[in-house]
Parts: C-alpha cells; structure tokens; sequence
C-alpha cells in the first residue's frame, strides 16, 4: 500500500465548477498535511496545509482533513483555466520529511 | 530574487559520467531535501540534512550522493550516470516548526 494515495485523473471541470481533490494515507500518526499545484515541467507550489480536522479556507482554495478517516481533500471553487494543473497531496509524518502521492491533474475547460 | 536556486537547470550526459547538481537557497532554512520526479510516480526523496553536519539517505539514494557545504548549499552528484537516472530533479528547504518545504525551479537531467 503507497503511504499517500491520490487519483491520477485527469479530473475535467468546466470554468466556474467546483473541483473536488481527494488524498488518503496510511500512516495514522501523520500529523500535517499539504497541497501542492504543479504546473507542466515547473517545481510544485505550495497552495495550502493542514494540521488540524476539519476546514481551512484561503480564497477560492479550502482544505478538508479528516483524520479518522485518513484522508485529506481540497476543494477549488470557481475554478479558473489557470488552475489546470497536477495537484500534489503531500504528508508529513512528524519526522520531517514529506511522502508524497503522484499527483491529480486538473483540467480546466473554458 | 528566487529563494531557492538550482544549476544548471537542464543538462544531457553521457552514462558513466559524473554529474554534480547544486542548490543554494537564501530562505535561511537549515532543513533541505533532494528529490527526484518521474512520471506518475510523483516526488520521491533522494536525500537530506537537516544541518550542515547531519545527512541522511532518503527512499532511493543508491547512485546518489550529496554534500552540505554550508547552511545554504547542497549539492547533489552522480558519480557515474546511468540512463534510468533521467528525470527532474528538485532540491527543497523546509521551514520550522510548520515542516512547509520550498521547492527550487528543478533540473532536468537527460543521461543518454
């Protein structure tokens, strides 16, 4: 089992639509949490983190974590063409480095 | 000015050379990372330090090796470049205590 897991896509949604991202992780004692946006052949960015259950919201981006369930979501509201792009669900454990999971790529059609 | 730095950004080898990739970061992070990234396979950690005294294997550190020669610099070699190391690489620095990393504008090394 891959310790961060994602769907690869391609996620497709029409300009002005939510986009719905989903990561699940195996390891329990995972204590923050982490998006990432990578556009095509650039270095990941990072758009939001997480430590504590439930919502965090900046802008049009929120972040969902759920630790009983062990999995993290984010959510793009109005989505935007310039928000195609792969999203990079990332989890660090406490030790201080990150896993990561391969990514969900994120369509954005006008 | 970019926090993060990376050179060269793209190279093509041969197998069997020795490729030396630098990273210098301005951020004043003592934590900083190699990585490599291959197609759906995302971000996998090569190796890292959290000081300049403290280095440690990541996940796929065979091939690989690295040199912290300041706070801010970290170097990343292949002492004989084989054709499967072909991919994007990236150094990162981590911030404390939030563990958020900064990531540099990546490698692309080509090993024909």
């Amino acid at each position: 089992q891959k310790e961060v897991e994602q769907n690869s896509g391609p996620l497709s949604v029409p300009e002005g639509a939510i986009a719905s991202l989903n990561c699940t992780y195996s390891d329990r004692g995972s204590q923050s949490f982490f998006w990432y946006r990578q556009y095509s052949g650039k270095s990941p960015e990072l758009i939001m983190f997480i430590y504590s259950n439930g919502d965090k919201e900046d802008g049009r981006f929120t972040a969902q974590l759920n630790k009983a369930s062990q999995y993290v979501s984010l959510l793009i509201r109005d989505s935007q063409p310039s928000d195609s792009a792969t999203y990079l669900c990332a989890v660090n454990r406490g030790d201080y480095k990150l896993s990561f999971g391969a990514g969900t790529t994120v369509t954005v059609r006008a | 000015d970019a926090d993060v730095t990376q050179t060269p950004r793209n190279r093509i080898t041969k197998t069997g050379k020795r490729i030396m990739l630098e990273c210098s970061q301005t951020k004043g992070h003592d934590r900083m990372y190699w990585y490599r990234q291959d197609p759906g396979l995302g971000l996998r950690l090569i190796y890292y330090s959290f000081d300049v005294k403290d280095i440690n294997k990541g996940e796929i550190s065979d091939g690989y090796s690295v040199s912290r020669q300041a706070q801010a610099k970290f170097s990343l070699s292949l002492e004989s470049a084989i054709p499967n190391q072909t991919a994007l690489y990236f150094c990162a620095t981590s911030e404390s205590p939030t563990e958020r990393q900064f990531f540099g504008p990546g490698t692309r090394l080509t090993v024909l």
